[in-house]
């Protein structure tokens, strides 16, 4: 089924550890998006691409690199792990934007744990 | 700068019950709308969107919302809630304007709870 895929959808690191969660998607979509998700705090864009090999920092990008070097991969990688990044990921796709934007299409999340 | 408001955190509600959730958002111009649902455990889906005409948007499942520009509303209601709605649900709202990343911002979320 067309859609976006992420992988893992578990991981627990330790402190000072290193990990890439990837995202892949079908749909030919332009716009990429990495967003983390806590309780009480919604979800809060980390990262975002608007086309193959373009990227741009969200709200909360401190501690995350992101290359999206084919246009259906986005990638997410963390350099050390710190507690405070124990969330759960989830990555996005979009047609477009603005008028011409048709909502997210959102991947099946990575809950990571950093203990 | 934009931003969504959800009043509501939780809410518990009986089967058949009507629900509505609220939804503010500041920003001046023209914005598209949008409601997700999460269903535990699982990722984000749309539910309904607004870009522009009829304000009175019809989703999946029996969801409506209202877009009323004069109060910067755009409510989520259903006549009558079943035990399979018991999700979480997610305003947002970005910029309309054409052409570029227009940053998509979320509200904080509200559970909903159906008791059968």
């Amino acid at each position: 089924n067309a859609g976006v895929t992420q992988t893992p959808k578990f991981r627990v690191l330790k402190t000072g550890q290193s990990m890439t969660l990837l995202c892949a998607q079908d749909m030919n979509h332009e716009y990429m998006y990495w967003y983390r998700q806590d309780p009480g705090m919604g979800l809060r864009l980390i990262h975002y691409s608007v086309g193959e090999g373009t990227t741009a920092k969200g709200e909360v990008p401190d501690g995350y690199n992101v290359s999206r070097l084919k246009k259906q991969n986005f990638l997410l990688g963390l350099e050390s792990a710190a507690p405070s990044q124990t969330s759960v990921y989830f990555c996005a796709s979009s047609f477009g934007q603005g008028a011409r934007g048709y909502g997210y299409t959102f991947g099946s999340g990575t809950r990571l744990t950093v203990v | 700068a934009q931003s969504v408001s959800q009043h509501n955190h939780h809410v518990i509600l009986s089967e058949a019950a009507s629900l509505e959730l609220g939804c503010n958002y500041s920003y001046g111009g023209t914005v598209n709308l949008f409601w997700y649902v999460q269903y535990p455990g699982q990722h984000l889906q749309l539910l309904l969107k607004y870009f522009s005409g009829d304000p009175l948007v019809k989703g999946i499942k029996g969801f409506e919302a209202e877009f009323i520009k004069s109060k910067f509303s755009f409510n989520l209601r259903k006549p009558s809630v079943q035990w399979s709605d018991t999700a979480e649900y997610f305003c947002a709202v970005n910029a309309g304007n054409s052409g570029g990343y227009q940053k998509v911002t979320f509200g904080i979320g509200t559970k909903l709870q159906v008791i059968p």
